[in-house]
């Protein structure tokens, strides 16, 4: 049974130049989360999607969006990159309830 | 001042020693309760899931909720040199909800 997993591993962009990651949920799971996790801090939720919709949005501004497939897979785009933008972002899946998230590996971006 | 507050160590204990992690919160709403462990550029692996106050046993591992202090503990009890990670506490106010971190514990366990 695969988990979650992320594409591409590593990344690097420079300022103002937009990027696109990408999640393929735990087989039989329907809601993927994203969560952005600088370096030496705990991860910060930045969006969750469920049945194509986002559902619930941390506090991160526009430039950041997404979207979710048929298939549950969810994309997470970031526009007009910034420095601090720079970190491990990690997609998470989960079923209905109780809520217990599963995390990927996680996708390490640096902007230069 | 951070929902969700964890000291960031690191915590360094010998190989069998008792490891104490805990966090603090402030947000009355959260219900559930959980633990990650987080390898170095690796994902967090869930280690520990509790609904509302309690203890929950799981192998090496135990998990307490103190909702009245708004407080969480886990201890690992026989630690071994692959227990070194960093430890994310983590809480949502409902099922389905998004998750508050902690900004995790690095633990080192020495042979």
């Amino acid at each position: 049974d695969a988990g979650v997993t992320q594409s591409p591993t590593h990344l690097i962009k420079t300022r103002g130049q937009q990027v696109t990651l990408r999640c393929s949920p735990k087989s039989g799971h329907d809601t993927v989360s994203w969560y952005q996790q600088a370096l030496g801090q705990g991860p910060q939720f930045i969006f969750q999607y469920y049945e194509e919709e986002e559902r619930q949005r941390g506090n991160f501004p526009d430039r950041f969006s997404g979207h979710q497939f048929p298939n549950y897979s969810s994309e997470l785009n970031v526009n007009a990159l910034l420095l601090g933008d720079s970190a491990l972002y990690l997609c998470a899946s989960s079923l209905g309830m109780p809520d217990t998230q599963y995390f990927g590996p996680g996708t390490r971006l640096t902007v230069l | 001042q951070k929902e969700v507050e964890q000291d960031p160590g690191p915590l360094s204990v010998p190989e069998g020693a008792i490891v104490s992690l805990n966090c603090t919160y402030s947000n009355s709403a959260f219900q559930y309760f959980m633990w990650y462990r987080q390898y170095s550029r690796k994902g967090p692996e869930l280690l520990m899931y509790t609904y509302s106050s309690g203890n929950k046993e799981d192998g090496r591992f135990t998990a307490q909720v103190d909702k009245s202090s708004k407080y969480i503990s886990l201890f690992i009890r026989d630690s071994q040199p692959s227990d070194s990670a960093t430890y994310l506490c983590a809480m949502s106010a409902a099922a389905g909800n998004k998750l508050t971190f902690g900004g995790g514990t690095r633990v080192l366990v020495k042979p």
